[in-house]
């Protein structure tokens, strides 16, 4: 079946750019997505990317998208202490009413 | 703004319990998912329902079962609670195909002793 792998953890400074990265196994996935779940909450969406785009920018974020690899990664510029969070990387495809998601990226902003 | 309820945050069952989990959304939905949530494992998918009395098994649906007798209305049932069933309950739903949005409950964290 389908898997979606991430790294458990990431350490950053406030101000540097954190890079989250996601690997997955289905080729055919077409839609691809970043949820960010804060403490105590549930998830919601940041971004998502359709497998036809290889990169989609929205304002600090970067969604880089390498099919070819089945790699994903997430780039959020200038990290703040808010970003801290855990970061979920999911995807499907349209043959799926059901999302894959990875173990989530657990995001930690030092002051 | 979409809305996604779950009714209880934090919920504490015996061992051989009944437990009735609650979500309720507002936008009409056709599509309603449980996860559970487990340090390292991410979200796993334990059923879903594309419509009222529609049910599908998800990854990991053994212990578990769903009721949908109304469309806002997704029910997941733990017939004899264990405590390996001790997670982080997720509520989802969205509308259309699965390139659509999943909006999410803020969940239920349930302890069974």
């Amino acid at each position: 079946g389908e898997d979606v792998e991430q790294s458990l953890f990431l350490s950053v400074r406030e101000g540097d750019s954190s890079v989250i990265n996601c690997t997955y196994t289905d080729s055919s996935s077409t839609y691809l997505y970043w949820y960010k779940q804060e403490p105590g909450a549930g998830l919601q969406l940041l971004t998502y990317i359709f497998s036809n785009m290889d990169m989609k920018q929205d304002q600090r974020l970067t969604v880089l998208l390498n099919k070819k690899d089945k790699h994903l990664s997430l780039r959020i510029a200038d990290t703040q202490t808010g970003d801290s969070a855990i970061y979920f990387c999911a995807e499907t495809d349209t043959g799926r009413r059901a999302l894959t998601f990875g173990s989530g990226t657990r995001l930690q902003v030092q002051p | 703004d979409v809305k996604v309820t779950q009714s209880s945050r934090y919920l504490v069952k015996r061992t051989g319990e009944k437990v009735f989990l609650e979500c309720v959304q507002d936008m009409d939905h056709e599509n309603m998912f449980w996860y559970r949530q487990d340090p390292g494992l991410g979200l796993r998918l334990i059923y879903f329902s594309y419509d009222v009395k529609m049910k599908e098994k998800g990854d990991i649906p053994e212990g578990y079962s769903v009721s949908r007798e109304k469309k806002e209305r997704f029910s997941l049932i733990l017939e004899s609670a264990s405590t390996n069933q001790t997670s982080m309950y997720l509520c989802a739903s969205n509308q259309g195909g699965s390139r659509e949005t999943q909006y999410f409950g803020p969940g239920t964290r349930l302890l069974v002793l």
